[in-house]
């Protein structure tokens, strides 16, 4: 099974921060890495696919990067709006879910 | 309007069967590989299981083969997952998601969830 580790687990900044967060697969996934944001209550949501491919509608501050093993998502200017637990996702061989990372505003 | 509606969720207990739906209207569906994702109370995101557009290509996780099974009727615009002898571990809020891409054989990012549906695996 491939492991996807994300850090931080938690990550605390202000609006208009930048922020990234890390995700790490236990083997070469390629670009075959999606990112989502989950807002309490309410289910995931696309933002970014094949590790850089921003989904339509997404705020141009959310930005993806990385191949292989190693990826990054990147909010430019973090806003209020993006208070959410962020997850990434290998679908590379079967699927699997980072343990998530939880943004929270100063 | 865009959605994904599961239902059949509930209280269960330890060894039953419960039949998840989950109905499509306003998106494309027959063309789309569709997926099961659960969430148990407080916990991350978990993949369940796959199904490529056509049901030539399943996939399920380690921890339900053998006792869940994924269908679709792209007739009904519907996919279900049929839990059989469920255990605690399987409480959780169960999402279906709708593959990305053409719907071939390879699992693809999920670009539109339903809402969820509770299961509850208690006595």
């Amino acid at each position: 099974d491939i492991q996807m580790t994300q850090s931080p687990s938690t990550l605390s900044a202000s609006v208009g921060d930048r922020i990234t967060i890390t995700c790490r697969a236990s083997q070469s996934i390629s670009t075959s890495l999606a990112w989502y944001q989950q807002k309490p209550g309410k289910a995931p949501k696309l933002l970014i696919y094949k590790a850089s491919s921003l989904e339509s509608a997404v705020p141009s501050r959310f930005s993806g990067s990385g191949s292989e093993t190693e990826f990054t998502l990147t909010i430019s200017s973090l806003q209020a709006d993006d208070l959410a637990t962020y997850y990434c996702q290998q679908y590379y061989y079967f699927s699997t879910f980072g343990q998530g990372t939880k943004v929270e505003i100063k | 309007e865009v959605q994904l509606v599961e239902s059949g969720g509930g209280l269960v207990k330890p060894g039953g069967s419960l039949r998840l739906s989950c109905a499509a209207s306003g998106i494309t569906f027959s063309g789309h590989s569709m997926n099961w994702v659960r969430q148990a109370p407080g916990k991350g995101l978990e993949w369940v299981s796959s199904t490529s557009s056509s049901s030539s290509y399943i996939y399920y996780a380690d921890s339900v083969k053998g006792r869940f099974t994924i269908s679709r009727d792209n007739a009904k615009n519907s996919l279900s997952l049929q839990m059989n002898s469920l255990t605690a571990e399987d409480t959780a809020v169960y999402y279906c998601a709708r593959g990305i891409g053409g719907g071939g054989s390879r699992i693809e990012a999920f670009d539109i969830w339903g809402q969820g549906t509770m299961v509850t695996v208690s006595s």
